[in-house]
Formats: structure tokens, sequence, C-alpha cells
């Protein structure tokens, strides 16, 4: 199974700053035949279902704020928030999408300094 | 607008039965990939079980396996997780979720989730 973990678990950045997130996957989730990247990002708010923000690694979905974006191949990927907003607190999810069974990483919590 | 709204949450004791289900609107729901994913209480995400459109392609996570069965009835569209001989550890919000047409894909369609509660 693909192992997928994520760093930092928590962290916290002052309104206006950039917020990194880092996802190292076990095997790499690039499919070499069509050179996608199988990894989604996910955004999870207290009391709410995840939202897709990104997948294939890099593309946002419809309606996603565009300081949110998604980079990296093969096993290692980073979801970036360009201006960290109030609205973003939350907790945020990668997720291999290359192999059954699909793996998420435990999870980074992100605050407001 | 598309939409999953599951249903069929609870509590029940250890080694019990509940059938979770979810129902889909706004979207051809025969043309997807639909998934289920648990939550257990104050942890992360949890793939459960995956069925194709066709119903050709089906899996589970080695946690359930034998435990649960997906099912999906497309003229209904309807998504479905009979579960029997629950344990404590099943203890979860359990979400439905929309995959891609052609793949397993990323989940971009999420329904509210729903309680289940495995307790003495």
């Amino acid at each position: 199974d693909f192992l997928m973990t994520q760093s930092p678990d928590s962290l916290a950045v002052s309104l206006g700053e950039r917020a990194t997130i880092n996802c190292k996957s076990s095997q790499s989730a690039l499919y070499s035949s069509n050179n996608k990247n199988y990894l989604a990002w996910y955004q999870q708010k207290p009391g709410q279902p995840p939202k897709l923000l990104i997948s294939w690694a890099s593309t946002r979905e419809s309606g996603v704020p565009d300081r949110f974006s998604g980079s990296g191949s093969g096993t290692d990927f980073t979801l970036t928030i360009s201006s960290l907003q109030a609205e973003d607190v939350a907790v945020y999810y990668c997720q291999q999408y290359y192999n059954t069974p699909p793996t998420f990483g435990q999870g980074t919590k992100v605050e407001i300094k | 607008q598309v939409q999953l709204v599951e249903s069929g949450g609870g509590l029940v004791k250890p080694g019990g039965s509940l059938r979770l289900s979810c129902a889909a609107s706004g979207f051809i729901f025969s043309d997807y990939y639909m998934t289920w994913i648990r939550q257990a209480p104050g942890k992360g995400l949890e793939w459960v079980s995956y069925m194709s459109g066709t119903r050709s392609f089906v899996d589970y996570a080695d946690s359930v396996k034998g435990r649960f069965t997906i099912y999906r009835d497309n003229a209904k569209n309807s998504l479905y997780l009979q579960m029997n001989s629950l344990r404590v550890e099943d203890t979860a919000v359990y979400y439905c979720a929309r995959g891609s047409a052609h793949e397993l894909g990323a989940f971009d369609i999420w329904g509210q989730g729903t309680m289940v509660t495995v307790s003495s």
C-alpha cells in the first residue's frame, strides 16, 4: 500500500503569509503512460465533509481561490496557500489515487498565528 | 445541483449490523465510481470501499473485508454499504463520495456524512 506522510502535522501562520504543506508518498504517484500524478489535496473545516481543492497534483477545482496551488511530482508534493485568509483555517489532506487502496495522509492542521 | 445524501447511521451494539444509504442527484450516477470513506472521531480519513459505475470493479479496505459489502442500484441513483459484525473501532462518520467516470479518480463530491456508533 502507498503510505502518505504529511509534514508538518500542524502549523500556525499569520494572516496574509504563506503556508506550505508537504506530502511524501512511499511510491511514485506518477503514471508514466500519461505523465499524470495521481495526487489530490482536500480541505476539511470543522463539522464539514472534506472538499476537493486540487487533483492531478496541480489542477485546481472550479471555484477554488487561486491562492491555493499544488506542485510536485513522483513522490514529493506540496500544497501552498500563498496568502492565508481566516477562512483557510482547516485540516488539509493529501491522497493518492494511483493505486488501490487509495490512501490519505494523516492531515495537517492550519491555524492563524 | 450535484448532491450526495447519506442516511442509515445510528447506535448499534458490537456484532450488530447496519445498512448505510447514499442518494445521489444532479449527475449521471451510473457513469461514476462511488466510494465510502470514514472518519473516526478526532481522526483522519480512511477509505473503506469503492465500486465502479458498472459494478465491475469493487474493493475494500483490509479492516472491513469480509464484514462490509458495497452495492449500488443505478436505477435508484443509490449507493449502499451493508455493515455486519460491527466492532467498536468501526465507530466513525461515514461519507459517500464520487470518484471519476473511467477510473477511481479523486473524490470531487462528498455527502455530509452519517454517524455510526458501535457501543455496548
